[in-house]
Formats: C-alpha cells, sequence, structure tokens
C-alpha cells in the first residue's frame, strides 16, 4: 500500500514571496504519477500541477513548481510570487500506473497555507 | 468552472433518517469516486465506479450504499448513520484509461444528530 505524508499541518507566507510545501511518499511501484490539488475555502478541489514518474523533468505550471526527488521518494510544490487567492489547503496525492480500475488516488493529510497581505 | 456537481451541499439527518446524494459529471468521463474528507483524517476513498461498475469498495460500512445507474450519475445512498459519519462527501470523476487527474465536485457537507 501507499502512503503520502505532509509533515506541514499549516504554513503562512506573505504576498509575493515563495513558499514551499513538502509532501513525501512510500511505494514500491517504479511507474507512478504525483498531484498537488489545492482546496480553497469554498471547498472545490482543483488540480495545480501533475508529475510522472518517469519524468525527470520537474514539471511547471506558471508560479507552481515542484521539485521531484524520485530516490528520496520528495515531492514539494514551490509557489513563487506568493497571491492572496492562493490560501488554501493543499493536498499532494500519489497514483499508481492505472488499470482498468480507474485512477485511483492516495492522499496526504494536507497542509493549510495562509497568504497574508 | 466545475464540470461536477453535487447535490444538496449541506444535509442535516437524524440517525434513523435515510437520505441519498447525488453526483453528476458533465464532462464526459467514465470513472466516478466517492471520497470521505473528515477534518481529522486524509481524504479516504469510498467507492469507485468504472463503466458503472463497482471496482472498489474499501471496507465502507453498509451504511452507505453507491449506485452508479450510467456514466454521468453517481449517488451515495445513507440508513441508520452514525455522528462519526459527519463530514464532507466528495464526489470526483476521470477517465479510466491513462493517467488523468480527478475532477472533484463542491462536496456535501453531511452532519449527523
Amino acid at each position: 500500500a501507499q502512503t503520502v505524508t505532509q509533515s506541514q499541518p499549516e504554513m503562512s507566507v506573505q504576498e509575493a514571496e515563495t513558499v514551499t510545501l513538502s509532501c513525501t511518499y512510500d511505494t514500491s511501484e517504479n511507474n507512478y504519477y504525483l498531484f498537488w490539488y489545492k482546496q480553497p475555502p469554498s471547498r472545490q478541489m482543483i488540480l495545480v500541477i501533475r508529475q510522472e514518474a518517469y519524468k525527470q523533468q520537474n514539471a511547471t505550471e506558471n508560479r507552481f513548481s515542484v521539485n521531484f526527488q524520485k530516490a528520496a521518494k520528495s515531492f514539494s510544490l514551490k509557489i513563487s510570487d506568493s497571491q492572496l487567492g492562493d490560501t488554501a489547503m493543499y493536498f499532494c496525492a500519489f497514483m499508481k500506473r492505472w488499470n482498468n480500475a480507474g485512477n485511483m488516488l492516495t492522499f496526504g493529510g494536507g497542509t493549510r497555507l495562509m497568504v497574508k497581505p | 468552472e466545475t464540470g461536477v456537481t453535487q447535490t444538496p451541499r449541506h444535509l442535516v439527518m437524524g440517525m434513523t433518517n435515510k437520505k441519498s446524494l447525488k453526483c453528476e459529471q458533465h464532462l464526459g468521463h467514465n470513472a466516478m469516486y466517492w471520497y470521505k474528507q473528515s477534518a481529522k483524517k486524509p481524504l479516504e476513498l469510498m467507492f469507485v465506479y468504472s463503466l458503472e461498475e463497482r471496482v472498489e469498495n474499501n471496507s465502507v460500512p453498509s451504511r452507505f450504499s453507491p449506485e452508479c445507474p450510467n456514466s454521468s450519475h453517481l449517488f451515495l445512498h445513507l440508513h441508520t448513520l452514525q455522528p462519526e459519519d459527519s463530514a464532507l462527501y466528495l464526489c470526483a470523476s476521470s477517465q479510466r484509461e491513462g493517467a488523468y487527474e480527478q475532477y472533484f465536485g463542491p462536496g456535501t457537507r453531511l452532519t449527523v444528530t
């Protein structure tokens, strides 16, 4: 079974600064996918960024980027130029290689990020 | 912006009531999921439906009964719940083939009194 650990229950950052959220996972799989999801106070969970384990290049999406260290089983999220709208719960999630049963995610416990003006 | 809707958004029910949660996706996906989100625990996968067949049941108590009549609709039937079942119930959908992300609904906040 896979486990995902987010060691920072809460974090805060000043607007326009950079913050990094940590995530580690445990798996015996070699082919898998990692995700960061964001859940703002309105509760709609949305995808922030995705990383395929077979890709060495770190994924980036505008102000969001990841530092994927496969050997260390680490998958951190960096948010640059933080904005007030980034205030949310952030969940790290693991998905092993898809099968006909659908794409089942294992989530970490979440990190509550507050961006301060 | 969301292609996944859930109703009702809030529900209060007694322990002897029977109620149902509804989820609908408008994204053409063929897999749907129910999650439970409690304050003290990570998101817990409850059920997975792939092409309208249930393929995963993570040891969920029988007082929760899912139904997937077609690829666009998913229900969670509730009966004789316990106070510890109070939580946010999230529905999600995805394509079952490939590493496609799941799209989530806004959730139903359930309170069992």
